[in-house]
C-alpha cells in the first residue's frame, strides 16, 4: 500500500528564507511523486512532478523538489520565501497504472512573516 | 482552454436533504476524478471515471453517494440522505492520458 507523511501542518519562515516542506512516501512499487499548492479560496494547482526521470525535478514559482529513494523523501524547497507563497501545500503519490489515483499527505499550511 | 469547472461552489444543506454536486471536466478530458477533503483530514479518493464508465469506486463511502457522469462529458455527485460527517470539500479533476490533473477550485459542503 502506499502512504505519504508530511511533517509539520505549519510551517512559518520570514520572507526571503529557505522554504523547506517534507514529505516522505511508502510504496512497494516505483512511485510518481507530486506537489499541489492550494492558494486560499482556488482548487490545487500543481507544483511540480516526479515521473523516475531526473531526481531533482524544478516546478513553478521556482520550488523545487529531490527525489531520494534512499530516505523515501521528496522534499519541496525554495531558496527565498515571497508573501505570494503563502498557502497550503500538499505532497502526493501515485502508481502509474490504470487508476492513476492520488494518495495525499495531510498538507502542510506555509505561513510567511514579513 | 476552460478548466474544470465545479458548481456551486459553496452548499449549506440540513441533514437528511440531498445534494447534488456537478463537475465540468476540460474538453476532451476523458479520466474524471472526484476527491474529498473533510476538515482537518487528507484529501482522499473517491472515484475516477474513464468516460462514462466506473473505472474505480473504492473510495466512495457509503451508497448515500451516487456518481454519474453523462455520455462522458459532465459528472454530477449527489449525496442522499447528507449528513453530518458529510460535510467537508469536494474536489473533481480532470486528465487526458493519465498525465497530471487539473483540479477544479472545489465546492464546500457544509451540511448542518
Amino acid at each position: 500500500a502506499q502512504s505519504v507523511t508530511q511533517l509539520g501542518s505549519h510551517v512559518s519562515v520570514s520572507e526571503g528564507a529557505l522554504v523547506l516542506l517534507r514529505c516522505n512516501y511508502s510504496s512497494s512499487v516505483p512511485p510518481y511523486l507530486f506537489w499541489y499548492v492550494q492558494y486560499p479560496n482556488q482548487g490545487l494547482q500543481l507544483l511540480l512532478k516526479y515521473t523516475s526521470a531526473a531526481t531533482l525535478v524544478k516546478g513553478i514559482n521556482g520550488f523545487e523538489a529531490e527525489f531520494k529513494k534512499s530516505e523515501t523523501s521528496f522534499h519541496l524547497t525554495k531558496p527565498s520565501a515571497h508573501m505570494s507563497d503563502a498557502a497550503e501545500y500538499f505532497c502526493a503519490v501515485s502508481r502509474m497504472d490504470s487508476s492513476y489515483k492520488l494518495i495525499f499527505g495531510s498538507g502542510t499550511r506555509l505561513l510567511v512573516r514579513p | 482552454e476552460a478548466g474544470v469547472t465545479q458548481f456551486p461552489s459553496h452548499s449549506v444543506i440540513e441533514k437528511g436533504q440531498t445534494v447534488t454536486l456537478r463537475c465540468d471536466p476540460i474538453s476532451g478530458h476523458d479520466n474524471l476524478y472526484w476527491y474529498r477533503r473533510v476538515m482537518g483530514k487528507e484529501i482522499k479518493f473517491l472515484l475516477h471515471f474513464v468516460k462514462e464508465s466506473k473505472q474505480d469506486e473504492s473510495g466512495m463511502p457509503n451508497n448515500r453517494f451516487l456518481a454519474e457522469r453523462t455520455g462522458g462529458t459532465y459528472s454530477t455527485l449527489k449525496v442522499q440522505p447528507a449528513e453530518l460527517e458529510d460535510s467537508g470539500v469536494y474536489f473533481c479533476a480532470s486528465s487526458q492520458n493519465y498525465s497530471p490533473y487539473t483540479f477544479g477550485s472545489g465546492t464546500r459542503l457544509t451540511v448542518v
